[in-house]
């Protein structure tokens, strides 16, 4: 079964600067990657995919995924104390579940 | 943006008793979803549905019903509740199968098992 584990548990970075999250999976066959990002008391929200290997970028966020070497990451550039959440990285081998992982804590320190 | 609404927000229940967690999306999507969320163990799938009439078993479904009576509406129901429950609860609702599509989540439920 899909197993996706994030690192680190927890990231602090000052305001401006870049925070890395790292995500691995198991299945070869997955085939669908997302970032979400979670602010506290509310619900998971998308905040962007990748399904192909390489980079994506969409503004200050840019996620890379690497399907042979079973990893994907996400990098915040210039980041914002709005950005202190905790955020999630799911993968999907085309079946109805979507997996997540545990989940990296990051504070923004002003 | 898709809505997904979750009652009730907060709910204490006793061990043994029955508890009904509900939520409507006004999105006319086909999948909706119920996940679990613990420290260290992220969003884990309970049950989810592709349609009213349907409900399918995830990755820890014991001790877990699921209901779909219409489109709109898919209720999680504990018919035993055990301490082991305590949780957030939440609802997800998404327009396509197979992962490619946004889930679109509810606020949660924080539920207490004494």
């Amino acid at each position: 079964q899909q197993k996706v584990q994030q690192s680190p548990e927890s990231l602090i970075v000052p305001e401006g600067g870049m925070a890395s999250l790292n995500c691995t999976f198991s299945d070869r066959n997955s085939q669908y990657f997302w970032w979400y990002r979670q602010h506290s008391g509310e619900g998971p929200k998308a905040l962007m995919s990748i399904f192909s290997n390489g980079d994506k970028k969409e503004g200050r966020f840019t996620a890379h995924l690497n399907k042979a070497s079973l990893y994907v990451s996400l990098h915040i550039k210039d980041s914002q104390p709005s950005d202190s959440a905790l955020y999630f990285c799911a993968a999907s081998s085309g079946s109805w579940q979507l997996i997540f992982g545990s989940g990296t804590q990051l504070t923004v320190m002003p | 943006e898709a809505a997904v609404t979750q009652s009730p927000r907060n709910k204490v229940a006793v061990t043994g008793g029955k508890v009904t967690l509900s939520c409507n999306q006004t999105n006319n999507h086909n999948n909706m979803y119920w996940y679990r969320q613990d420290t260290g163990h992220g969003l884990r799938l309970i049950h989810y549905s592709y349609g009213a009439g349907s409900t399918e078993k995830g990755d820890i479904p014991d001790g877990y019903k699921a209901s779909r009576p219409s489109q709109e509406n898919f209720s999680l129901i504990l018919e035993l509740a055990t301490p082991s429950q305590t949780s957030v609860y939440f609802c997800a609702s998404g327009d396509a199968a197979g992962g490619g599509g946004t889930l679109y989540f509810g606020a949660g439920t924080r539920l207490s098992v004494l």
